[in-house]
């Protein structure tokens, strides 16, 4: 089985600051990780995905993760935020041989201005 | 580009009543999902599937039923609708199966069922 913990409902971050959204999982084998993004109304939007390789990953709008292997955690960081970045955002894994994605609950982004 | 289509976007049904959602997709990818969306649940998979004329059970399947006639199109089935099942759902697909391709998802269609 694989499964995904976000273990907080809400982040606020005030603009300028850095941020972080904590991400912890489970997967046998070798694991894939993602964030997206979903706006009001609107679909899921992939930020970024580690496979393997360089534990800090860049992605979309200037955001990054950081893999820990022995933690199993992914956290999504950003050095500046801004109020356009508030939203829900979803980790999710998929492990080896896996067919689908297993998401997180989510965590809401609330950037005060 | 569309990407993934899903219609409607919006639904409300009478408990006991059908519907069929629709989910088109135009990049050509192998593998397509249903999930629903529930507060402080994430994104949970109902059904999926890994190619045309091919379907599969995911999570929480009881009470849809799925068809994949048509490579770019998914279909999701509600026979009977009961309020358990008001949520958002949406519809996503991925070129591969292949555990390091991104997942392309839809607007979302809200369902209420009263």
């Amino acid at each position: 089985a694989q499964s995904v913990a976000q273990p907080e409902d809400q982040v606020n971050v005030a603009e300028g600051n850095p941020l972080t959204v904590k991400c912890t999982y489970s997967v046998s084998g070798n694991p894939y990780l993602f964030w997206y993004v979903q706006y009001p109304n609107r679909g899921l939007q992939f930020l970024l995905k580690y496979i393997t390789g360089d534990n800090l990953v860049k992605g979309s709008y200037g955001f990054e993760a950081e893999f820990n292997k022995s933690q199993t955690s992914f956290h999504l960081k950003k050095p500046s935020a801004l109020v356009s970045d508030s939203a829900l955002y979803f980790c999710a894994v998929r492990g080896t041989g896996r067919r689908a994605l297993t998401f997180g609950s989510g965590t809401r982004l609330q950037v005060q201005p | 580009n569309a990407g993934v289509t899903q219609t409607p976007k919006f639904r409300v049904l009478k408990t006991g009543q059908s519907m069929t959602l629709l989910c088109a997709q135009d990049m050509n990818h192998e593998y397509m999902y249903w999930y629903r969306q529930d507060p402080g649940m994430g994104l949970r998979l109902i059904h999926y599937s890994v190619g045309e004329g091919t379907t599969a059970k995911g999570e929480v399947p009881d009470g849809y039923n799925v068809s994949r006639l048509k490579k770019q199109n998914f279909l999701l089935g509600l026979e009977s609708a009961a309020p358990s099942q008001t949520s958002v759902y949406f519809c996503a697909s991925t070129l591969t199966g292949g555990a390091n391709t991104e997942a392309f998802f839809g607007q979302g269609t809200r369902l209420t069922v009263v």
